[in-house]
């Protein structure tokens, strides 16, 4: 089944700063790609997704890019603020769903002030 | 228009009991999907309801069983309890099979 890796597991950066968050996946058959965002005591929150036909996808200070070949994808965050820190997990599935999202083990953002 | 909701929020079961958790999709959503999310972890998936029938199961025992209703809204049975099951269970609605949109979850504790 689909493998899903995800670095670093803890990530400081300063307010203003920019985020890189980075997952590989093994089954070449994925081709659906979200990121959630979880605040503490809540469920995880759709950020942003994207397709296999699609390079890169952008949503104000948010961004995704993807590299089919090395099978993997990355968040970019930019001009990060407090309210971005959060648990942020990517996740893969064959975009039928028939299998579910498997997901990384979570990056745990940390904005300081 | 409303959001994924989830009952209850909280219980304490022991070992060997059942519990059955609810789910309501999001308005226009026909697919729900169930995840178990232990602590420090991702979320892992359980198995997939789409109209009504199940759509894909992941890495999960028999005991694990659930339901959807003709409006959307799905259970999620545990049988025969273990220690290991403590974890959050999260409910997410999708519209046919597109992205997936989370609960806030139902967090069980096994004593």
């Amino acid at each position: 089944g689909e493998n899903v890796e995800q670095h670093p597991s803890t990530l400081s950066v300063q307010e203003g700063d920019s985020a890189v968050i980075k997952c590989t996946y093994s089954d070449s058959a994925s081709n659906y790609f979200p990121w959630y965002k979880q605040e503490l005591g809540k469920g995880p929150q759709l950020i942003i997704d994207i397709r296999s036909n699609v390079g890169e996808k952008k949503d104000q200070r948010i961004a995704v890019t993807l590299n089919k070949t090395a099978k993997h994808f990355s968040l970019h965050i930019t001009e990060t603020q407090p309210e971005d820190s959060a648990v942020y997990f990517c996740a893969a599935s064959t975009g039928g769903g028939a299998d579910g999202l498997t997901f990384g083990k979570g990056t745990h953002l940390i904005i300081q002030p | 228009e409303t959001g994924v909701t989830q009952s209850p929020t909280h219980l304490i079961k022991t070992r060997g009991q059942q519990v059955t958790l609810r789910c309501s999709s999001q308005s226009g959503h026909n697919t729900v999907s169930w995840y178990q999310q232990a602590l420090g972890q991702g979320p892992q998936f359980i198995f997939q309801y789409y109209r009504e029938e199940e759509n894909g199961r992941g890495n999960f025992p028999p005991r694990f069983s659930g339901l959807q209703f003709p409006n959307y809204s799905s259970e999620l049975n545990v049988n025969a309890l273990e220690l290991d099951d403590s974890a959050l269970y999260l409910c997410a609605s999708s519209r046919e099979l597109g992205a997936q949109y989370f609960g806030p979850g139902t967090r069980l504790l096994v004593l």
